[in-house]
């Protein structure tokens, strides 16, 4: 029973352009919801979460966008960089505080 | 945020042997998980390493075959045990932030299993 799924293994966008990553879940009881990014031979690094209450979590260049009536949620990256090609996980916290990954999404940012 | 170190950062093992992971925070914390990521998988929870009691194991994880250990709060060891290829992962470990709503992530161990 996949409760995060990320449906998209692989993303290709132009670096300057707008990427967006989602991510959909089927637990309404989770209570945040984070992304994290993986480069190759390192572990996943946290980038940015957002609370079941809100709406939108805006961080620089990075925004999550939390719709929880369709349960879904989505990471906007604007402008793309060439340096933010690596793997983008999604992961929901559950009431107690364990994290359920989604299998990732490859982002990659050409010049 | 912390820093987490693993060793072995990856390993290459044989059928029926056992590998020990070590984890290593720089400083003190309260909780400390392992995951382990199987190829084109996510990251899935094993267990959580608690100090001074026993790892509380997710479904389709026991002791008898990933048994840890937490003697203090900034180190904890994953031992994979009786090893068989279907074991080749690789094997994070992670600890809260300050805020819970933040894990961080050792650079994980890379285990192919022959």
């Amino acid at each position: 029973d996949q409760q995060v799924k990320q449906n998209s293994p692989s993303l290709s966008v132009q670096e300057g352009r707008i990427s967006i990553l989602n991510c959909d879940y089927t637990n309404s009881m989770f209570d945040y919801f984070l992304w994290y990014k993986k480069y190759p031979a390192e572990g996943p690094t946290f980038l940015i979460s957002i609370s079941s209450i809100k709406d939108k979590n805006e961080d620089g260049r990075f925004t999550v966008f939390l719709n929880k009536s369709a349960k879904h949620l989505s990471l906007h990256i604007v402008p793309s960089q060439p340096g933010d090609s690596a793997v983008y996980f999604c992961a929901a916290e559950n009431q107690g505080g364990k994290l359920i990954f989604g299998q990732g999404t490859e982002l990659s940012v050409k010049p | 945020s912390a820093v987490i170190s693993q060793k072995p950062s990856r390993d290459i093992c044989q059928r029926g042997t056992s590998l020990t992971i070590q984890c290593q925070v720089d400083s003190q914390v309260t909780m400390m998980f392992w995951y382990r990521q199987q190829p084109g998988q996510s990251l899935t929870l094993i267990a959580t390493a608690n100090q001074g009691s026993e790892a509380t194991y997710e479904s389709g994880f026991v002791i008898d075959k990933f048994p840890i250990s937490r003697p203090n709060l900034t180190f904890s060891t994953l031992t994979v045990s009786n090893m068989s290829p279907e074991d080749s992962s690789i094997y994070l470990c992670s600890t809260n932030g300050l805020a819970d709503t933040e894990q961080f992530f050792g650079p994980g161990t890379r285990l192919t299993v022959l």
